[in-house]
């Protein structure tokens, strides 16, 4: 069964910083690897999507890079701002077509 | 633009009551999905249907049923509300080609306090 991690829980860092959110996977059959986002009290907001044959996505100041071979997926998040300030999570879809979700990391970028 | 809407943002319910939860989707998706999320521990599959009168189990079926009479609409049943389903309930829903290069589309939640 896969399992997804993300590590750190949280993160703080000051504006204008440049970061990296880690997202893991057991099971490397995967279709895509995704990055949504989550303000507090609201639903996710689908950021990326790397499909399994792709090494990497970009969207502004967002990329995210995917190694099937060690189960791995970063989110670097270029020149942070305040409203960059939400929880991350990651999700593996696999053969069934259902998502796998971690748990998320939750950033803040103090002004 | 995509738009899943969820009946209510917050409930509060006693326990062994009745609950429904409601889900519409206006993007005619034939992918209709139910999770809950708990701090710590992620979203988690609850149910999932691929078409109208279609349902499937996720990952925690338990003490949960739905129905899909229309395509449009997937509603989450808790038959006898415990106050360990009080939880964040997120809906989503997604076209046919979702887990190769289409995504899932979620509503705002359903926060349910059991009391």
């Amino acid at each position: 069964k896969q399992e997804v991690t993300q590590i750190p829980a949280a993160l703080s860092v000051p504006e204008g910083e440049n970061l990296v959110l880690n997202c893991s996977f057991t099971d490397s059959a995967i279709y895509n690897l995704q990055w949504f986002r989550q303000d507090p009290g609201k639903g996710l907001t689908s950021l990326l999507l790397i499909q399994s044959s792709q090494r990497e996505q970009t969207s502004g100041r967002l990329n995210a890079s995917l190694d099937k071979s060690s189960g791995r997926s970063t989110l670097y998040i270029a020149a942070s701002q305040p409203g960059d300030s939400a929880t991350y999570l990651c999700a593996a879809s696999g053969s069934a077509r259902q998502l796998t979700f971690g748990s998320g990391t939750q950033l803040t970028v103090l002004p | 633009d995509v738009k899943v809407t969820q009946s209510s943002r917050y409930l509060v319910k006693r326990t062994g009551e009745k609950v429904f939860l409601e889900c519409v989707q206006d993007m005619d998706h034939e992918n209709m999905f139910w999770y809950r999320q708990d701090p710590g521990l992620g979203l988690r599959l609850i149910y999932f249907s691929y078409d109208v009168k279609m349902k499937e189990k996720g990952d925690i079926p338990e003490g949960y049923s739905v129905s899909r009479e229309k395509k449009e609409r997937f509603s989450l049943i808790l038959e006898s509300a415990s106050t360990n389903q009080t939880s964040m309930y997120l809906c989503a829903s997604s076209p046919p080609q979702t887990g190769t290069w289409e995504t899932q589309y979620f509503g705002p939640g359903t926060r349910l306090l059991v009391l």
